[in-house]
C-alpha cells in the first residue's frame, strides 16, 4: 500500500516554463488537496477536490490549475512558472471532510 | 473564510517537561481540529485530532482540548522527549457550506526538547 505518491521529488524550472506535479493515491480516498509550504507560513491550500470531476479553489490558487478525472489522480499544473512559486508542494488525501489527511513526501520546486 | 492563529511560534523545553501549543479559529462552524507533526525534511503526519462533539481527547503522552465557546484548542505533550522535537501544526475545517472539505492550518510551532 503506497499511500500518496508525488512525483517528481525535486524540480528546477526557469521563469515562464510550465510543468505538472503528479499526485496519486491508492486508498480510494474521495478528498484530495494540494498545499504549498513556505518558511514561517505553514501549509496553504492551493486547490482541493471532494471527488472525481469536482475541484475548488483554496487560499492561494492563482497561477495553478487542477483537474480530477479519476479518484486516484490529482495533478497540479503550473501554467507559467514564477520565482514566487518556489516552494515545497504537498499533496494529501482523506476519506472525507472530517477525516485525517495523508500527505505525500512533497515536491521541492525551485523557479529561477 | 477560516483563519487559524497558532502560538507560540517557537517553544523550548527541557526533557521531561510539558509543552502546550495553543490555536484559535475564527469560523464558529468549524468542527474538526487535527494536529500534525512535521520533522525536518519530512511530510506532516497526524498525531491526534478532535471533533467538536467532545471537549478533550488523549493518546498516551498527547492530549488535545477544545473550547468551542472561546473558539480555541490546545495540544498538550507531557514528559517530553528529544524525539518530540519537530514543527507542530494545528488545523481546522468543517463539513458544510462553501468551505466543505477545506482544511486551514496554523503557522506552526517549532518545538525543541533539550536533553
Amino acid at each position: 500500500n503506497a499511500g500518496v505518491t508525488q512525483t517528481p521529488k525535486f524540480q528546477v524550472l526557469k521563469t515562464g516554463q510550465s510543468m505538472t506535479l503528479q499526485c496519486a493515491q491508492d486508498m480510494n480516498h474521495e478528498y484530495m488537496s494540494w498545499y504549498r509550504q513556505d518558511p514561517g507560513m505553514g501549509l496553504r491550500l492551493i486547490h482541493y477536490s471532494v471527488g472525481a470531476g469536482i475541484t475548488d479553489q483554496g487560499e492561494v490558487p492563482n497561477g495553478y490549475n487542477v483537474s480530477r478525472s479519476t479518484t486516484e489522480d490529482f495533478p497540479l499544473r503550473l501554467l507559467s512558472a514564477a520565482p514566487s512559486q518556489t516552494s515545497v508542494y504537498f499533496c494529501a488525501s482523506s476519506k472525507g471532510a472530517r477525516q485525517p489527511q495523508h500527505f505525500g513526501d512533497g515536491t521541492r520546486l525551485s523557479i529561477l | 473564510g477560516e483563519n487559524v492563529e497558532q502560538h507560540p511560534s517557537t517553544l523550548s523545553v527541557q526533557e521531561g517537561d510539558s509543552a502546550v501549543i495553543k490555536c484559535t479559529y475564527s469560523d464558529s462552524a468549524s468542527n474538526y481540529f487535527p494536529w500534525y507533526k512535521q520533522e525536518l525534511g519530512k511530510r506532516p503526519q497526524l498525531i491526534i485530532d478532535i471533533r467538536s462533539n467532545v471537549g478533550e481527547k488523549k493518546d498516551q503522552r498527547i492530549a488535545v482540548t477544545l473550547n468551542k465557546t472561546a473558539k480555541h484548542f490546545s495540544l498538550h505533550i507531557t514528559e517530553t522527549q528529544p524525539e518530540d522535537s519537530a514543527v507542530y501544526f494545528c488545523a481546522a475545517s468543517h463539513a458544510g457550506g462553501t468551505s466543505y472539505g477545506k482544511l486551514t492550518f496554523g503557522q506552526g510551532t517549532i518545538l525543541t526538547v533539550h536533553p
